[in-house]
């Protein structure tokens, strides 16, 4: 398998432009994650999905911030307006069982290569 | 000016020898551990995990401690080597949770 896909890897824009971020998890998981890594905060958690519906987006910043799962292989994170303090690396993670409940395997993350954003 | 950001943890260690990077985790409800490396420029990625019914699980050259008295993680990695320079996340997931919360994160470097 290729692994989970992230694109583009990086992206340089002006505030107040609509950023759009894209991942591919790795097929068979069911768990997809949008993490947001910056030296202020370290990683964070935007939201996740479990078979393509939003279970916990406690973590996304603002109405800025969506995101959305149309199938089983695709996702987005859009951010619309930018603005500069919106530049970080985003990750995009699949699991096949998080919480790794008795007698699961696969509990752990599958992270993309990140997609890194700058806002001027 | 001075920069404002997360103080990660740092650890030198010189080549062939053990490194030992720690971690306090904060929810007693979490049952399920993992530990992560992150190479400059890429995800983080896999190194091993532990379940909360354990204290202790062996890798290769890499060991996880789980003390849940103090609510204590540790990464024991042997005979370290320059490849293992990198970010050490742990990260916990409470019981029936689909979510992970990673801690800050100690920069390992290795010395030839």
């Amino acid at each position: 398998d290729a692994g989970v896909i992230q694109s583009p890897r990086h992206e340089v824009t002006e505030m107040g432009q609509e950023v759009t971020l894209r991942c591919k998890p790795i097929s068979g998981h069911d768990y997809l994650f949008w993490y947001r890594q910056t030296m202020m905060r370290g990683l964070e958690l935007l939201i996740y999905f479990n078979n393509n519906v939003p279970i916990d987006d406690s973590g996304m910043p603002e109405d800025r911030f969506s995101a959305k799962m149309p199938n089983a292989s695709f996702s987005t994170l859009k951010i619309q307006p930018s603005e500069p303090r919106d530049s970080a690396v985003y990750f995009c993670a699949s699991s096949l069982s998080p919480s790794r409940l008795a007698g699961e395997e696969g509990g752990e993350l599958f992270f993309g290569e990140g997609s890194r954003l700058t806002v001027l | 000016g001075e920069s404002v950001g997360l103080h990660l943890p740092t650890l030198s260690v010189q080549e062939g020898d053990n490194s030992i990077i720690n971690c306090a985790y904060s929810n007693s409800a979490s049952d399920y551990f993992i530990w992560y490396k992150q190479e400059s420029g890429k995800g983080p990625q896999f190194i091993i995990d532990i379940r909360s019914n354990m204290d202790k699980r062996q890798g290769q050259r890499v060991t996880v401690l789980l003390n849940k008295t103090v609510k204590h993680l540790s990464l024991q990695i042997a005979a370290t080597q320059p490849g293992d320079s990198a970010v050490y996340f742990c990260a916990e997931n409470p019981i029936h949770a689909g979510k992970s919360t990673f801690g800050d994160g100690t920069t390992l470097t290795v010395k030839p």
